[in-house]
């Protein structure tokens, strides 16, 4: 069975520094990943995600993760974060190439003060 | 294009009663996912239907079940509530491997 696990909680960061989130998973087969991001009160949005090739990807509003089958990890990042990113970010997993069938880690919550 | 819409936004309902939640996807979305959102468990998948068939399904008891009418629209079912059923259910559209989340519903079971 496929598990994923997002290693840190929480993560506070101050405006304008860079964060990296992590995220393992488990999987004795080959896998996508995905990341979503889910603003207060509000569904989830996807960021990016990673079926196949190249295992650097980017995503919306600067976000990029690497693949790294090696590690089992899928490491969300990004170089200088806002305000306004401030949200709890999931990373997700599949066997399913249509992306569905997703299976969460529980959550990080990224707050970016001033 | 319209959004995922979720109906209704928040129900309140007592142990031992049976709930009907809607989800109507993107248009020309034929595919629908439910899960469920809790404090303690997280995100869990609950269900997926695809042209009316459940293509895929979670670890979760009987109570809960789905259906898919022809025009894509999807319901969610769970019979005989508990207060652990107390979550966010949050339904996703999807094409090409996308999924598109809908605001959820909040259910609070007393």
């Amino acid at each position: 069975a496929q598990s994923v696990t997002q290693l840190d909680s929480q993560v506070p960061v101050f405006e304008e520094a860079p964060v990296e989130l992590r995220c393992n998973y488990s999987s004795s087969v080959s896998v996508y990943l995905f990341w979503y991001v889910q603003y207060p009160n509000q569904g989830l949005q996807l960021l990016l995600k990673y079926l196949s090739g190249s295992t650097l990807v980017k995503g919306i509003n600067g976000f990029e993760a690497e693949f790294n089958k090696s590690q089992t990890s899928f490491h969300l990042r990004k170089p200088s974060v806002h305000i306004s990113d401030t949200a709890e970010y999931f990373c997700a997993v599949t066997l399913n190439q249509a992306g569905t069938a997703l299976i969460f880690g529980k959550g990080t919550t990224l707050s970016v003060s001033s | 294009k319209a959004g995922v819409t979720q109906t209704p936004r928040y129900l309140i309902k007592t142990r031992g009663q049976q709930v009907t939640l809607s989800c109507s996807p993107i248009s020309g979305h034929r595919s629908v996912s439910w899960y469920q959102q809790t404090p303690g468990q997280g995100l869990q998948f609950l269900f997926e239907y695809f042209s009316e068939t459940q293509r895929n399904k979670g670890n979760f008891p009987g109570r809960f079940s789905g259906r898919q009418f022809s025009n894509s629209r999807s319901e969610m079912n769970v019979s005989t509530l508990e207060l652990g059923d107390s979550a966010l259910y949050l339904c996703a559209s999807s094409l090409l491997n996308e999924q598109y989340f809908g605001p959820g519903t909040r259910l609070t079971v007393t």
